[in-house]
């Protein structure tokens, strides 16, 4: 059982260059969110997802995209990628039964440069 | 504007001894907490959470204290192991308004020396 997968791990990224975030999931959870950590501050929320199809915006989504044709992918789509993107990327995933008691499975990041 | 809070960025305890880590939270629509543990490189891992039902939880050395009155909620590790040291972050839930997701803190880094 892989959990929640990223890849990939690292990368370097130039400025005005795009790039897509992989994320899956083999757990059939319904719940997949994107986060953000920089150094010094908690996750912060960027795009989030309650099952196929159906994608919102968390509390920093500009400069991201993202889609959810499956249950198990939920890819992070930068575009144009600035300096303030510079950060590590973490998925989770979550099986909502309407009462979030059994918290988030996460990966294990992906830590991006953009220079 | 940070709705969780955790003001300790690090904490240094003796193997053996008790860890408190404190995290205040200011939206009173929180209704559902968890700690999570990270160790570097890797993804945070789900540790406790609570219930804004109950004022306690454990699970073996973990016992997490919720006061709503005072919006504090803490992870009390006892007793503490080497392998503890990892940064904890509190996050909360407010179901009913915004569903599963979860809002963090900033994190405290815990070390245990031997």
């Amino acid at each position: 059982n892989a959990g929640v997968t990223q890849t990939p791990k690292f990368h370097i990224l130039k400025i005005g260059q795009s790039m897509t975030l992989q994320c899956t999931q083999d757990m059939n959870h319904n719940y997949m969110y994107w986060y953000r950590q920089d150094p010094g501050m908690g996750l912060k929320l960027i795009y989030y997802s309650v099952g196929a199809g159906i994608t919102d915006k968390g509390e920093v989504p500009n400069g991201y995209n993202v889609s959810r044709s499956t249950t198990e992918d939920f890819p992070l789509r930068l575009e144009l990628a600035a300096p303030s993107q510079t950060s590590v990327y973490f998925c989770a995933s979550s099986y909502s039964k309407g009462r979030g008691t059994y918290g988030y499975t996460f990966g294990s990041g992906t830590r991006l440069t953009v220079v | 504007d940070q709705q969780v809070k955790q003001n300790s960025p690090s904490l240094s305890v003796q193997e053996g001894r008790i860890s408190i880590l404190n995290c205040d939270y200011t939206n009173s629509m929180f209704d559902y907490f968890l700690w999570y543990k990270k160790y570097p490189a890797e993804g945070p891992t789900f540790l406790i959470s609570i219930s804004s039902i109950k004022d306690k939880n454990e699970d073996g050395r973990f016992t997490v204290f919720l006061n709503k009155s005072a919006k504090h909620l803490s992870l009390h590790i006892v007793p503490s192991q080497p392998g503890d040291s990892a940064v904890y972050f509190c996050a909360a839930s407010a179901f009913k308004s915004s569903g599963d997701k979860l809002t963090f803190g900033t994190g405290t880094r815990l070390a245990v020396r031997p």
